[in-house]
C-alpha cells in the first residue's frame, strides 16, 4: 500500500525558511516522479513543483521558482521541500503526491504552515 | 499557463439524482485531464484520468467524458458517501492547474 506521511510543518514568522519532509512506502520511491501541492484555506489547489525519479530534474510553478525547492533522498526514500523567505500566503496545507499511471495519483494526508508573526 | 474554469462552485442534489461537474480549460488539453474527490478532513482521492479511465477501487457510477476544451465528471445515481469537493486537474503541460472546486452537498 502507498503510504505518503509529511512532516515539519506549523507555525512559522514571515521572512523565515521551513523544510517540509515526505517519507514514503509501500512502493520503489527512486522509480517514480514525486510533486508537492498545496491548498490554501480557501481551498484553492496549487502545484508547486516535481522531482524526477532520480532527482535530476525539477520543474516549478512560475510564482514560487525563487523561493520553493525541491529534494529527494531515494536511500531514505524522503521528498523535501524547502521554503525560504515564506509570506502569509503561503499558508496552505502540503501536499506530497507521487506520478505512478498520472500525476497525482496518490497523496500523503498532509501538513499544514501558518505564516504569522 | 492554463486555466481552469470548474463550474458550478456549490451543488445541492438529493440522493439518486444523476450529477454533472464541468471543467473547461483555456486551451485545448487533449484529454489530460484528472477527477479528484476530497472529503471534509481528508486527503484528495483520485477518481478519473485522462478524461474517462476509472481509478481501481473506485465505485462505476463515477464517469468522466470530454475532449478539447470542455469536461464533465458524472455521477449517475448520488449516493451519501459522495458528499466531497471535487477537483479537476489539467496535466497537458507545465505548470499543472486545478480547477477551482465543486462542493456538492445533499438536499
Amino acid at each position: 500500500e502507498v503510504q505518503l506521511v509529511e512532516s515539519g510543518g506549523g507555525l512559522v514568522q514571515p521572512g523565515a525558511s521551513l523544510k517540509l519532509s515526505c517519507v514514503a512506502s509501500g512502493f520503489t520511491f527512486s522509480d517514480y516522479w514525486m510533486s508537492w501541492v498545496r491548498q490554501t484555506p480557501g481551498k484553492t489547489m496549487e502545484w508547486i513543483g516535481d522531482i524526477k525519479y532520480d532527482g535530476s530534474y525539477t520543474n516549478y510553478a512560475p510564482s514560487l521558482k525563487n523561493r520553493f525547492t525541491i529534494s529527494r533522498d531515494n536511500a531514505k526514500s524522503t521528498l523535501y521541500l524547502q521554503m525560504s523567505n515564506v509570506r502569509s500566503e503561503d499558508t496552505a496545507t502540503y501536499y506530497c503526491t507521487i506520478t505512478t499511471v498520472v500525476p497525482f495519483d496518490y497523496w500523503g494526508q498532509g501538513v499544514m504552515v501558518t505564516v504569522s508573526s | 499557463d492554463i486555466q481552469m474554469t470548474q463550474s458550478p462552485s456549490f451543488l445541492s442534489a438529493s440522493v439518486g439524482d444523476r450529477v454533472t461537474i464541468n471543467c473547461k480549460a483555456s486551451q485545448n488539453i487533449n484529454k489530460y485531464l484528472n477527477w479528484y474527490q476530497q472529503k471534509l478532513g481528508e486527503a484528495p482521492k483520485l477518481l478519473i484520468y485522462n478524461t474517462n479511465n476509472l481509478q481501481t477501487g473506485i465505485p462505476s457510477r463515477f464517469s468522466g467524458s470530454g475532449s478539447g476544451t470542455d469536461y464533465t465528471l458524472t455521477i449517475s445515481s448520488l449516493q451519501p458517501e459522495d458528499v466531497a469537493t471535487y477537483f479537476c486537474l489539467q496535466h497537458s503541460s507545465r505548470p499543472w492547474t486545478f480547477g477551482g472546486g465543486t462542493k456538492l452537498e445533499l438536499k
